[in-house]
């Protein structure tokens, strides 16, 4: 069966700090990845994703995130973080062969300090 | 062009009622999933919906069951409610033309409360 681990459950930086947020996932197959975050009060948001081609993936906001396929890895960067990056991030995949049902990391809280 | 609108905001119920709750998809998309989001954990898909049937499902009990609309819009049934339903219920909607390039975009979500 298919997960996503992320093992930062929360995080705290300051601002213009960077930000890596790791990201596994266990499946033997062609796979799709998306990080999706959850502004407090909002709804989710699709931050990026990656569905084949280039590793190196830039999504919204200045974020991008780098699909290696020998370490199952999806990890999610930014290189100077503001106040308003302030959320809780979401690690998901589908599999390529069913591209219906995400699975969700448990996320990680992204706390700023001013 | 609206997004993913989903009602009630907010839903309270005893044990063993039974809520129903809605959703509209984005425009332009014709496929709709739901998911269970419990405090401090990822959404877990419950089912999808395309072309008003149930295309896949999650481990979740018959007590979740859906359906789909002919204007795509779509409903989640909870039967025989428990404590442990307490949850934010998202709904997503999607192209299915993307084939297996789908992406999903989540609704503000439906905040239930079992008592």
């Amino acid at each position: 069966a298919q997960s996503v681990s992320q093992h930062n459950h929360h995080v705290i930086l300051s601002e213009a700090a960077s930000l890596e947020l790791g990201c596994n996932y266990s499946y033997g197959g062609t796979v799709n990845l998306f990080w999706y975050v959850q502004y407090p009060g909002q709804h989710l948001q699709l931050l990026l994703k990656y569905f084949s081609g280039d590793p190196l993936v830039k999504g919204i906001k200045g974020f991008e995130a780098e699909f290696i396929k020998s370490k199952f890895s999806f990890n999610l960067r930014k290189p100077s973080v503001q106040w308003s990056d302030t959320a809780e991030y979401f690690c998901a995949v589908t599999a390529y062969s069913s591209a219906s049902k995400i699975i969700f990391g448990s996320g990680t809280r992204l706390s700023i300090r001013p | 062009d609206a997004g993913v609108t989903q009602s009630p905001t907010h839903l309270i119920k005893t044990r063993g009622q039974q809520v129903t709750l809605r959703c509209s998809p984005k425009s332009g998309h014709d496929t709709v999933s739901w998911y269970q989001q419990a405090l401090g954990q990822g959404p877990q898909f419950i089912f999808q919906y395309y072309e008003e049937e149930e295309r896949q499902r999650g481990n979740f009990p018959d007590r979740f069951s859906g359906h789909q609309f002919p204007n795509y819009s779509s409903e989640l049934n909870v039967n025989a409610l428990l404590l442990g339903d307490s949850a934010l219920y998202l709904c997503a909607s999607s192209d299915r033309d993307r084939g297996a390039q789908e992406t999903q975009y989540f609704g503000p979500g439906t905040r239930l409360l079992v008592l």
